[in-house]
């Protein structure tokens, strides 16, 4: 089945830093997402971006669907931003599953 | 409003015995998915229902038994609870159209089995 990686598993921040997080996957997909879990567990979708390039705010996301990989970009980090981030992919004819990373942990402190 | 809700959030009981979990969306999605997220923070689709049509059933233990009585809702339930169940369950919704469309999640239900 299809693999996804991301980098890197862990990453501490000063407030106000940039950072970039990477997903590879190891397959074309037709489906790609990014979310964010914060300390109190709960999940939020941040990007559906199975190509191109999209931006939310001070976060940004672009898949090169061809290289089989995605960034997501984070300017500016707040303490809020703290938490963990997934990126999941699916392939077309599998049902809409998607196949979940390990996650990058990310910790910004004041 | 909630758009996707789960209950109980918190289960604590013991091995052997039997539990379920609820979940409800008021998105007015057609697809319903029930993952669980292991202490290393793994997540894994368990089920998907489409219009109450079960449509991805993953490798699990034949005690759990989704229930999807309409669109809106998503049931879990789990028979003879073992040590190893003890996880998050999430519960997620989304709307089945041509491409796949963004996935929204419940809160997560923390089961605990002692």
């Amino acid at each position: 089945g299809i693999q996804v990686e991301q980098s890197p598993p862990d990453l501490i921040l000063q407030e106000g830093a940039n950072s970039t997080l990477r997903c590879n996957f190891s397959d074309s997909v037709n489906n790609l997402q990014w979310f964010h879990q914060n300390p109190w567990g709960q999940l939020i979708n941040l990007f559906y971006i199975p190509s191109g390039t999209k931006q939310n705010g001070r976060l940004s996301a672009t898949t090169v669907a061809t290289e089989r990989y995605s960034l997501l970009y984070i300017s500016s980090s707040q303490t809020t931003d703290s938490g963990v981030y997934f990126c999941a992919v699916g392939r077309a004819g599998n049902n809409r599953k998607l196949i979940w990373g390990l996650g990058t942990s990310l910790a910004v402190n004041p | 409003d909630t758009a996707v809700s789960q209950t109980p959030k918190y289960l604590v009981t013991q091995m052997g015995n039997d539990k379920s979990i609820k979940c409800e969306q008021n998105l007015g999605h057609d697809t319903m998915y029930w993952y669980k997220q292991d202490s290393k923070k793994f997540l894994k689709i368990m089920f998907s229902y489409n219009n109450k049509e079960l449509i991805i059933n993953e490798t699990v233990p034949n005690r759990f038994s989704p229930k999807s009585p309409d669109k809106a809702h998503l049931n879990l339930h789990i028979n003879s609870l073992e040590l190893g169940d003890s996880a998050v369950y999430f519960c997620a919704s989304s709307l089945w159209t041509a491409i796949p469309e963004t996935q929204y999640f419940g809160p997560g239900t923390r089961l605990l089995v002692l």
